[in-house]
């Protein structure tokens, strides 16, 4: 069974520009979890989304977006990026709505310049 | 989200040697997990946890999860090279999906 799919693994921006980030979840996991991961902050939660409807958001600001899509796979857009925004990002999946073993993506490591 | 307190901080320590930590909350989850995260890559999961007291083993890997439900604590016996990474705990509370995580202790094993 295939793991959770995280694309692209790294890349580099540069300030003011946007990315968008694609996760492909495991085979029949439904729910797909967004984090950011920081030497300073650790792992933060962004959002969480469930049958294409984001249903938990954490302390981000707005440029920070998401979607999930029919089939399950998600994106996450980051626009106007910071030098603050350079992180591991990390997607999720599990297979139940509220709770349950999430399962972790290998990340995309984001360089702001 | 809430902040776990997980210790210690970072590990040095010979092969051979057991090895526990820790994570505590102000708040009461209803989930425990435990992950390991290798450089460059993304955190593995290691063991789950949903009920108070309950104990489970992988291997050489022992983890608990509190009475109070405040916390949880995770065992490693007899350590390898291979053990070498971060550990993260992490909690979920009854009225949130998202994962709390501790900021990780950093295990290091020489042969």
């Amino acid at each position: 069974k295939a793991g959770v799919t995280q694309t692209p693994r790294y890349l580099i921006k540069t300030r003011g520009q946007q990315v968008t980030l694609s996760c492909s979840p495991i085979s029949g996991h439904r729910s797909v979890s967004w984090y950011q991961q920081t030497p300073g902050q650790g792992l933060q939660f962004l959002f969480e989304y469930f049958s294409e409807t984001q249903r938990n958001k954490g302390n981000f600001p707005g440029r920070f977006s998401g979607r999930q899509f029919s089939n399950s796979r998600s994106e996450m857009n980051v626009s106007t990026l910071e030098l603050g925004d350079s992180a591991l990002y990390l997607c999720a999946s599990r297979t139940s709505g509220g709770s349950g073993e999430l399962f972790f993506g290998e990340g995309s490591r984001l360089t702001v310049l | 989200g809430q902040q776990l307190n997980q210790s210690p901080q970072s590990m040095f320590i010979q092969e051979g040697e057991d090895v526990s930590m820790n994570c505590t909350s102000s708040s009461i989850f209803n989930t425990w997990l435990w992950y390991k995260q290798d450089p460059g890559e993304g955190p593995v999961l290691l063991i789950a946890l949903y009920k108070a007291g309950e104990l489970t083993s992988n291997g050489r890997l022992t983890a608990q999860f509190g009475i109070t439900r405040k916390d949880s604590f995770l065992n490693i016996s007899a350590s390898i090279p291979s053990d070498v990474g971060i550990y993260f705990c992490a909690g979920q509370t009854n009225s949130g999906y998202a994962l709390n995580f501790g900021k990780g202790t950093s295990l290091l094993v020489t042969p």
